[in-house]
């Protein structure tokens, strides 16, 4: 299976502010997807990343909130902006090679908002 | 939109027995149906899968069945082991959404005790 990185790997941030993280695969895939895993619980997916088009976004998460890009097929970026101490999560990243396909996580970035 | 839910929410057994952990799932158009195993401070890691069309498989300590009728999957571990003690999520992919929808239980905390 793919190798998922993100960057950061955590960060503590001020209310406010906004934060970029970055997921990369060693390989091409056609699927991308952020998750936000709250303490002690299940994963629920933000958005799905399209190349070259806007992110589709799952009800109860909005562009403003959660923008995030797809340059090409083995990189995007989720960022939270003005960050709330609710946004304390942690942010996932996944890759599938197709629709219907298996869900390959990324180690994660521990946010934690002041 | 599909709704999962998990049973247990926490199991305790002791090395060497068996765990068993069930899923149901709404949406009877949903086919896919990946368990992930995730470690304290790791990322989901996927453990077995199952799509609509197999009533059961099998990996070495580890099964999953299905039973698409009452819409209800499960996980078998056998000859539990200490290092098997971690948050179990199941999930399903719905149909819709062009194959993108991963719904997650909200897991199932594991505890082998030596």
């Amino acid at each position: 299976s793919a190798v998922i990185s993100q960057k950061p790997s955590r960060d503590i941030c001020q209310r406010g502010t906004s934060l970029t993280i970055q997921c990369q695969v060693d390989s091409q895939v056609t699927m991308m997807f952020w998750y936000r895993q709250q303490p002690g619980q299940s994963l629920t997916l933000i958005a799905t990343a399209n190349q070259g088009s806007e992110a589709t976004y799952e009800s109860g998460f909005v562009i403003d909130k959660f923008p995030i890009s797809r340059p090409n097929l083995t990189f995007s970026t989720l960022t939270v902006s003005n960050m709330s101490p609710e946004d304390s999560s942690i942010y996932l990243c996944s890759v599938a090679q197709g629709p219907y396909d298996t869900q390959y996580f990324g180690p994660g970035t521990r946010l934690t908002v002041l | 939109g599909e709704n999962v839910e998990q049973h247990p929410s926490t199991l305790s057994v002791q090395e060497g027995d068996s765990a068993v952990i069930k899923c149901t799932y709404s949406d009877s158009a949903s086919n896919y149906f990946p368990w992930y195993k995730q470690e304290l401070g790791k990322r989901p890691q996927l453990i077995i899968d199952i799509r609509s069309n197999v009533g059961e498989k099998k990996d070495q300590r580890i099964a999953v069945t299905l039973n698409k009728t009452a819409k209800h999957f499960s996980l078998h571990i056998t000859e539990t082991q200490p290092e098997d003690s971690a948050v179990y999520f199941c999930a399903a992919l719905g149909a819709d959404n062009y194959g993108q929808n991963f719904v997650f239980g909200p897991g199932t905390r594991l505890s082998v005790l030596p």
